[in-house]
């Protein structure tokens, strides 16, 4: 199964953009990248998803390179209640096993 | 749209003793996910149904593990003989039938084993 590389933590400032890097270069071309986030006591929640060009929807955009081997989760005004654990997953084409790794947990200070 | 629900939120229990929990994914959901967490991991899969079928197990599910979705609505994960190391996050996630996979979670059972 290809696999993600997040890095554990990252820090950010209320009200400024946050960039959340996630490496695949396993990636197959039936691969798509999905971000979830899981708040405090909370089930994960879905943010994102794409294939091979970038997207954006009123959570977040995501940013993905053009070998498709790296992508970035753009929260564009971190707010404090983005403070979570970010999962960036790939999900292969009409599998449903999603695997989640660790993630990175996002803390925003304000 | 009332979400996946979970029942218990949370559950203590002595080693040995059997334990069920229940999920109800959202209505006309078709697929229905159960995972693990463990403190500071990611969610593990654990198994899959759709519809009442149940279409996947993970090798992490041991023959302590059973899983039911009888009529294809309602979901029980059932842990007998329950060892410490059971001790983690249920969560149960269900998502449509068709289209791409976008998982809804509930909000997840906190199993502790004495």
């Amino acid at each position: 199964d290809a696999k993600t590389t997040q890095p554990n933590s990252m820090e950010s400032n209320e009200e400024e953009p946050v960039h959340l890097p996630c490496n695949h270069s396993t990636i197959s071309g039936t691969d798509y990248i999905h971000w979830y986030r899981q708040l405090p006591s909370q089930g994960p929640e879905y943010v994102i998803h794409g294939l091979t060009s970038n997207v954006n929807n009123r959570m977040a955009s995501l940013a993905i390179a053009e070998d498709r081997k790296s992508s970035t989760l753009i929260l564009h005004r971190a707010t404090l209640r983005d403070a979570a654990v970010y999962y960036c997953i790939l999900r292969v084409l009409n599998n449903n096993d999603m695997r989640f790794g660790a993630g990175t947990r996002l803390t925003v200070k304000p | 749209d009332t979400g996946v629900s979970q029942d218990p939120r949370h559950k203590i229990t002595k080693r040995g003793q059997n334990v069920t929990f229940r999920c109800d994914p959202i209505s006309e959901h078709n697929r229905l996910y159960w995972y693990r967490q463990t403190l500071g991991q990611g969610p593990e899969f654990l198994t899959y149904f759709q519809n009442e079928a149940q279409l996947e197990k993970s090798r992490l599910l041991s023959d302590r593990f059973s899983a039911e979705r009888p009529k294809g609505s309602f979901s029980t994960l059932e842990i007998q003989r329950t060892e410490q190391g059971d001790s983690a996050m249920y969560l149960c996630a269900s998502s449509p039938g068709t289209g791409d996979v976008k998982l809804f979670f509930g909000s997840g059972t906190q199993l502790s084993v004495l």
